[in-house]
Order: C-alpha cells, then sequence, then structure tokens
C-alpha cells in the first residue's frame, strides 16, 4: 500500500494563478479532507468529502475548490491564488468519518 | 463550538527524562481524542487515540495518555525521552459520528542531551 500520496511536493505560484493540488489514497477509504498549516495555527481543516460525489465545507473554505469523483481521488484547486494561501498543505484520509485519519506527505505551497 | 487547547508551544526536555504534554479540549460530549507527531518536513503519524474504555491509552514509540473526564484532558506522556522525539506533537478530537477533527495548535519538543 502507497497510502495516501501528494503531488507535487513543492510549488511556486504568482498571484492570481491557479493550480491543483493532487492527492490519492490505495486504502478503499471512505472520508478524506484537506489541512492547511500555518506556523502556530496547527491544522485546519478545507474541505472534506464522506464518500464519492460527496463534499462539504470545513473550517478555511474560501478560495479553494474540490470535488471526488472516484474513492481514491480527491483534488485541491486553487481557482486563483493569493499570498494568503501560502501554506503547508495535508490530504487525510479514514475509514469513516471520526475514525483516525492517514496523512500524505504535504505540498508546500509559495504563491508570490 | 469544539476547540482543543495545547498550553504549551514550546518544550524542552533531557534525554532520559520524563515528559508530559498536555491537551485540553471543549466538547459537549466524550469525542474520539487523538495524538500525532510530525518530524520535520513530514507528514503526520498516529501516536494513540481513545475511543472508549480503559482511560490509559498506550501507544507507538513507548508513549502513552491519560482520558480524564472531569478535567476534559488527554495528556501524552513518555517515561523516558529520547532524541529521535524532538518533533512537534498534535492533540486532536473529532466528533463521534461527526464529520470533523480538530486540531491543536501544536507543542513543539527539543530534546537536549
Amino acid at each position: 500500500n502507497a497510502g495516501v500520496t501528494q503531488t507535487p511536493k513543492f510549488q511556486v505560484l504568482k498571484t492570481g494563478q491557479s493550480m491543483t493540488l493532487q492527492c490519492a489514497q490505495d486504502m478503499n477509504h471512505e472520508y478524506m479532507s484537506w489541512y492547511r498549516q500555518d506556523p502556530g495555527m496547527g491544522l485546519r481543516l478545507i474541505h472534506y468529502s464522506v464518500g464519492a460525489g460527496i463534499t462539504d465545507q470545513g473550517e478555511v473554505p474560501n478560495g479553494y475548490n474540490v470535488s471526488r469523483s472516484t474513492t481514491e481521488d480527491f483534488p485541491l484547486r486553487l481557482l486563483s491564488a493569493a499570498p494568503s494561501q501560502t501554506s503547508v498543505y495535508f490530504c487525510a484520509s479514514s475509514y469513516s468519518r471520526g475514525h483516525e485519519q492517514f496523512f500524505g506527505p504535504g505540498t508546500r505551497l509559495t504563491v508570490l | 463550538a469544539q476547540s482543543v487547547t495545547q498550553p504549551d508551544i514550546h518544550i524542552t526536555v533531557s534525554e532520559g527524562a520524563s515528559l508530559e504534554l498536555r491537551c485540553n479540549y471543549s466538547y459537549g460530549a466524550t469525542p474520539y481524542l487523538f495524538w500525532y507527531v510530525q518530524s520535520p518536513g513530514q507528514g503526520l503519524q498516529l501516536l494513540l487515540k481513545y475511543f472508549s474504555g480503559d482511560t490509559l491509552v498506550q501507544g507507538i514509540k513507548g508513549f502513552e495518555a491519560e482520558f480524564k473526564r472531569s478535567q476534559s484532558s488527554f495528556n501524552l506522556r513518555k517515561p523516558s525521552v529520547h532524541w529521535s522525539d524532538a518533533a512537534e506533537y498534535f492533540c486532536a478530537v473529532a466528533a463521534r459520528g461527526g464529520n470533523q477533527f480538530y486540531f491543536g495548535t501544536g507543542t513543539s519538543l527539543t530534546v537536549i542531551p
């Protein structure tokens, strides 16, 4: 099992550019989520999904879109990047809601 | 609203000393409780979890945590710290049947020889 994989590992964007952060898991987990990690603020939930075709907003959803067309994949889209979105992004998955989450290695994003 | 508090931003301990990292939560009912560890530049790894039953739970790498309902706490302990334990530690809660995890802001652990 590869577990939770994320690509790319690093990315630099200019303000206004768009991009998609990829996340995939091979554990057949229903629940997937995206977090951002900023110094002194822990991890904050951006969006989550409880199954294919079902997504919902977390604590900090503005500026981000998600979709879940398959159980395995849960991409995060930045429509128009802003410097405030400079952060480390983590994708996680779990067997079901409330259960332990397995994390990917993260994507470090810088928006200039 | 649910919240998780880790009152210690940074802790320094000597190798071989004991360790206790504090975690308090605010929630209407007993949630699921977790401790994760993050080494520099890495993702998060689960140390241990509490769902129900025995309030003292054992985890990986010699860590344990005790759930105290009366204090809304879930403190992480290790009797003898190793240099490799230097990392960031996060406490997290999830509502039973709920969809969201809530993380504390983390405690950074430095281990001195």
